[in-house]
């Protein structure tokens, strides 16, 4: 069955330092994998998208992910936090095969300490 | 293009009231899909429509809800006698086409409070 992990429901940086976000997922086919973000009594934002082109994806922002498969990872990372960063990051793993499959992790809350 | 549009952003309800939730596509997008957040879980599929159809609706609990999507105006999720279970971000999302390379377009959710 497929399922997403991201592995940390909080993450805590000084502004300035880097960010990593962790997502794992789990798959028989070769997913398309997204990450959205979601600023308070927000909507969802795409930050970015792998569909199987270039492993590293540039988002927005100055956010990144790289797309691992020997290590089923997408994790997101971005050189330098902002304030701005503050926020709810979402992993989305899309199976081929269409809408049902949208599969989304439960979050991670990132906190930007200035 | 003003995007996914749901309305009303926040909806408060008694137990037992009624909820409609509304969800206009994006401009050119015949395809909507609900989805619910609830607190500390991630999304969860609810129903899948297209114009005056429902494609899939494998995620939507059994009883007291529904949707549709007619052949003009918003798609419409309801949800009959509410209880405080059902408090949770409500998001819709659309699409031009189904399957993962057309993308999908969020809306910012209504917000549902069952008092």
């Amino acid at each position: 069955a497929q399922s997403v992990t991201q592995l940390d429901s909080h993450v805590s940086v000084s502004e300035g330092t880097p960010v990593l976000l962790r997502c794992n997922y789990s798959s028989s086919y070769s997913p398309s994998l997204f990450w959205y973000v979601q600023h308070p009594n927000k909507g969802l934002q795409l930050l970015l998208k792998y569909t199987s082109a270039a492993t590293l994806v540039k988002g927005i922002n100055g956010f990144e992910a790289e797309f691992k498969k020997s290590e089923t990872s997408f994790h997101l990372t971005k050189p330098s936090a902002h304030m701005s960063d503050a926020a709810e990051y979402f992993c989305v793993v899309i199976y081929s095969g269409g809408y049902q499959k949208v599969t989304f992790g439960i979050g991670t809350k990132l906190q930007v300490i200035p | 293009n003003a995007g996914v549009m749901q309305n009303p952003r926040h909806l408060v309800r008694r137990r037992g009231q009624e909820a409609r939730l509304r969800c206009s596509p994006m401009k050119g997008h015949s395809h909507v899909y609900w989805y619910r957040q609830l607190p500390e879980e991630g999304l969860k599929f609810m129903v899948y429509l297209q114009k005056e159809n429902i494609i899939d609706e494998s995620g939507m609990p059994k009883e007291r809800f529904s949707a549709e999507f007619p052949k003009e105006g918003p798609s419409i999720l309801r949800i009959q006698q509410v209880v405080r279970g059902d408090s949770a971000a409500y998001f819709c999302a659309s699409s031009p086409g189904q399957g993962e390379n057309y993308g999908y377009t969020f809306g910012s959710g209504t917000r549902l409070t069952v008092v």
